[in-house]
């Protein structure tokens, strides 16, 4: 089966820890995305990456880290430097990340909720 | 960055009435997707419509990306429509995608 696997579903994180999301896809796609979801809102973008071992940084990239050293995997790290980390989290990917008809269309995973106790 | 603005914010219908979704944009795109949050989170593809019509059972989607706008129409609607329709743009000057607040919809029995 093709697509996209985040891990764990639940997550709950005590103040101050550090925390890794994991995203994976077998899509074979070049680029992939981290989103921010908080209650009632639409998403906001964290880090995106269109090749490996390279990624930018989007509206909301404070206290997050990420990494890119294989194509299907982009985990992304919650850093106890981030205010309010209580949130949604959707990684999505996409054939590839730069204009092309039909080639940036996102494909998203399940999500992991994070809950900062 | 690219302004996207949905309307309206709610939407609440009887079973087997239409509706019509906004989406409106402030740049050139080329990228446009509609998506539906179900209840769980999930986020499914419904369009991908930087331009044109297309059609997928009750539901269709038409952009005028010269007069930056996009809706989507659910005919017919079920209970199982129900949830939080959002819009996405990506703009040609940038390589990532913006969200609308989404429209949440809500179809009684």
């Amino acid at each position: 089966d093709g697509g996209i696997t985040q891990s764990p579903k639940y997550l709950f994180r005590k103040e101050g820890q550090n925390v890794t999301l994991s995203c994976e896809q077998n899509l074979n796609h070049d680029a992939m995305y981290w989103y921010r979801q908080d209650p009632g809102q639409g998403l906001r973008l964290i880090y995106y990456s269109q090749i490996v071992n390279d990624f930018q940084k989007g509206d909301i990239a404070e206290g997050y880290s990420v990494s890119r050293e294989k194509k299907e995997s982009f985990p992304l790290t919650v850093t106890s430097a981030q205010k309010n980390p209580t949130a949604f989290y959707l990684c999505a990917s996409s054939r590839r990340g730069t204009s092309g008809r039909g080639d940036n269309e996102q494909f998203f995973g399940p999500g992991t909720r994070l809950t900062v106790l | 960055g690219i302004q996207v603005e949905q309307s309206p914010p709610d939407l609440i219908l009887q079973e087997g009435a239409n509706s019509t979704l906004r989406c409106n944009f402030s740049d050139s795109v080329n990228n446009l997707q509609w998506f539906h949050q179900n209840p769980w989170g999930q986020l499914i593809n419904l369009f991908y419509i930087p331009s044109g019509t297309k059609q997928n059972g009750r539901l269709s989607a038409t952009t005028v990306a010269t007069e930056r706008y996009s809706l989507l129409y659910i005919s017919s609607s079920q209970t199982t429509d129900s949830g939080v329709y959002f819009c996405a743009v990506g703009s040609e000057n940038n390589n990532d995608m913006r969200f609308g607040a989404g429209t949440r919809l809500t179809v009684k029995p």
